[in-house]
């Protein structure tokens, strides 16, 4: 596609479900990022993909968060057992060099 | 760490000029972006910078001191629609991006 495509756009699930929000980068793009955004708030970075290499995963703040990245193209963010303060924006951004290039977000709720 | 450090709101008038200033850790530094983000929608690319110095590009410019870890985003002649949040972020060794908590931007008439 001509950009970065996530989905879903809105999630609303109760407390202690699971979820997977989806990242379809741009085609090519070597790089692949999750940041996360609660309300007012900077960008708060998860994981990054790059190529073929090991990703980096010092961002995720806890083991119910996980994040692969299948054929070096789209991503799955799998966030187990959803807790309240979970509940944020999740972008994905795509990149070949340099410049990251966003996705319009997966908003989550947790109820 | 790579702490970056950016005010976190300013405010300004139409027409004036604004600098925003950011500060970050040095040790793997390899270049610094400059996003705009618009409430509710995703970041935009506004200018990146690797050597030291001032890059122009319109009525936006950013400058570099890779010495002094700081950089700062220059907005001219602002207008209304300039009101946003600008997001500072250094990128290191591994090519990972760290973004600051953003500077909010209010221009008022």
């Amino acid at each position: 596609g001509a950009g970065v495509s996530q989905s879903p756009s809105n999630k609303v699930t109760e407390k202690g479900k699971d979820v997977e929000l989806r990242c379809d980068p741009i085609s090519g793009h070597t790089a692949l990022y999750w940041y996360r955004q609660s309300l007012g708030q900077g960008l708060e970075f998860l994981i990054y993909f790059q190529g073929n290499s090991a990703p980096d995963k010092s961002g995720l703040p806890s083991d119910r968060f996980s994040a692969e990245r299948t054929g070096g193209s789209v991503s799955t963010l799998t966030i187990q057992r959803t807790q309240q303060e979970d509940s944020a924006v999740y972008l994905c951004a795509s990149s070949l060099a340099g410049e990251l290039f966003f996705g319009e977000g997966s908003r989550l709720t947790v109820l | 760490g790579q702490n970056i450090d950016q005010p976190t709101e300013m405010t300004a008038t139409e027409g004036a000029i604004v600098q925003i200033n950011c500060t970050y850790q040095t040790s793997g530094f390899n270049g610094l972006f400059w996003y705009q983000q618009h409430a509710g929608e995703a970041p935009t690319f506004l200018s990146y910078n690797v050597l030291d110095g001032l890059e122009e590009k319109g009525r936006f410019s950013s400058f570099l001191s890779r010495s002094k870890g700081y950089s700062y985003l220059l907005l001219k002649e602002l207008q209304m629609k300039d009101s946003a949040s600008y997001l500072c972020a250094a990128r290191y060794n591994t090519d990972k991006l760290i973004f600051g908590t953003g500077t909010r931007l209010q221009v008022f008439p």
